[in-house]
Order: structure tokens, then C-alpha cells, then sequence
């Protein structure tokens, strides 16, 4: 009965590739996330979508797409990958009141490697 | 020079011991201030938020924010070695989803 649930959680890939990581959200929540946490661990936004709507789309490489089918899940795809796309990618999920609070609740990551 | 900066630490205590944790950030528009904890290979979890300056308590921790110096504050009293893990900063403006993030500080806490 994970809340946020990711998958998968480690991608091992070579460059040039296309990888796709998925995330679901068992909370009812209506507003999802991507972030993305380098090596020096600082999280930054990506996305951010709210009853499937897209509300945030930080300056990312056009390489990266979201998609949200629905407002319990929210995916994304990766086109042409690169050495600088290692990282661990987090999706994470609130309600509206909790976006304006900053209360996020966080997936476990997916860890991606690049070769 | 990033917008909320945080000591990468590691800060090590003894258990028992008061862990203090700080952030200085730049952008007098944030509101809303969080504290995550992540533990090694899992997600950030909220411990707490603020609106504003002020303090908040809740158990054995305890948030500050003065807004005036762009400082906010963590103190976890009592420390135990299940409270070793990264400690992340988190603000945001008042309008908005977006969360700006510390780069975290390492926390051990040795039994």
C-alpha cells in the first residue's frame, strides 16, 4: 500500500537511449511532481501537473516529456540520453492546500545511470 | 551562488545530544519554509513547515524562521541514531507549487 510508488527504481542505460520511468499516487491527491537530485544532492523542480494539467515546466531539455494519463499517475520519458541525465529522479505528489504549503509527499526515487 | 544555501556537513553528535541545523537563503519572496528528512536511498519525507517568522514544535523538533536575517532554523532535541540521515531545507513564494531546495546536511548521530 505504497503512497507513491516509482518504477523502476534503478536504470542502468547507454547514451543515446530512450528510457521511460513511471509513478503512481494511491493518495487522491491532484497535483504531481517530477524532481530531479544531482550528486550533490539538490533537488530541483521539473514538472508539476495538476489534475493532468500541466502547471510548471522548468527550463528541462526539451528530451524530457511528462505525461499524466490521469491525476493518479504521472510518467516520464526520456529521448537521447546523456551523461548529465544521471541522476535520481523523485515524483512526488500533494493536494492543492498542500502545494501551498510545501507538503510533498515524496516516491522513492528512481536511480538513473547513463554509460 | 544558489538561492538557499546549507551546510553539506556531515554534522556528527553524540545521542542525546541537541542537533542544530540552519539555511540562508536569498530571496526575500519566500513564505512558506520546510524541513525534509531523507534517509540514504529513500525519498524526502516533510517533518515540518512554517508560514512565515516564527517558531513551531512539534515533539522533539523545533523550526525557526526569521525572516529578517533569511535564516531559518531545526533543532532536534534528545537525538537518537535513527534521526541519522540528510536534512533538507525547502521554501517557496506565497503563489505557486514550486519548492526551492538546500542541498541537505548529512546528520549522525553515534550511539
Amino acid at each position: 500500500d505504497t503512497a507513491v510508488s516509482q518504477t523502476p527504481k534503478y536504470l542502468v542505460t547507454q547514451m543515446g537511449n530512450d528510457k521511460s520511468i513511471k509513478c503512481e499516487q494511491n493518495l487522491g491527491h491532484d497535483t504531481m511532481y517530477w524532481y530531479k537530485q544531482d550528486s550533490k544532492k539538490f533537488l530541483k523542480i521539473m514538472f508539476s501537473y495538476n489534475n493532468k494539467e500541466l502547471i510548471i515546466n522548468e527550463t528541462v531539455p526539451n528530451r524530457f516529456s511528462p505525461k499524466s494519463p490521469d491525476k493518479a499517475h504521472l510518467n516520464l520519458h526520456i529521448n537521447s540520453l546523456e551523461l548529465g541525465d544521471s541522476a535520481v529522479y523523485f515524483c512526488a505528489s500533494s493536494t492543492s492546500g498542500g502545494a501551498n504549503t510545501g507538503e510533498l509527499f515524496f516516491g522513492e526515487g528512481s536511480r538513473l545511470t547513463v554509460l | 551562488q544558489k538561492e538557499v544555501e546549507q551546510d553539506p556537513g556531515p554534522l556528527s553528535v553524540p545521542e542525546g545530544a541537541i542537533v542544530s541545523l540552519n539555511c540562508t537563503y536569498s530571496n526575500s519572496a519566500f513564505q512558506y519554509f520546510m524541513w525534509y528528512r531523507q534517509y540514504s536511498r529513500k525519498g524526502p519525507e516533510l517533518l515540518m513547515y512554517t508560514y512565515s517568522s516564527g517558531n513551531k514544535e512539534d515533539g522533539r523538533f523545533t523550526a525557526q524562521v526569521d525572516k529578517s536575517s533569511k535564516y531559518i532554523s531545526l533543532f532536534i532535541r534528545d537525538s537518537q541514531p535513527s534521526d541519522s540521515a540528510t536534512y533538507l531545507c525547502a521554501m517557496k513564494r506565497a503563489a505557486g507549487n514550486k519548492l526551492t531546495f538546500g542541498g541537505g546536511t548529512r546528520v549522525l548521530v553515534k550511539p
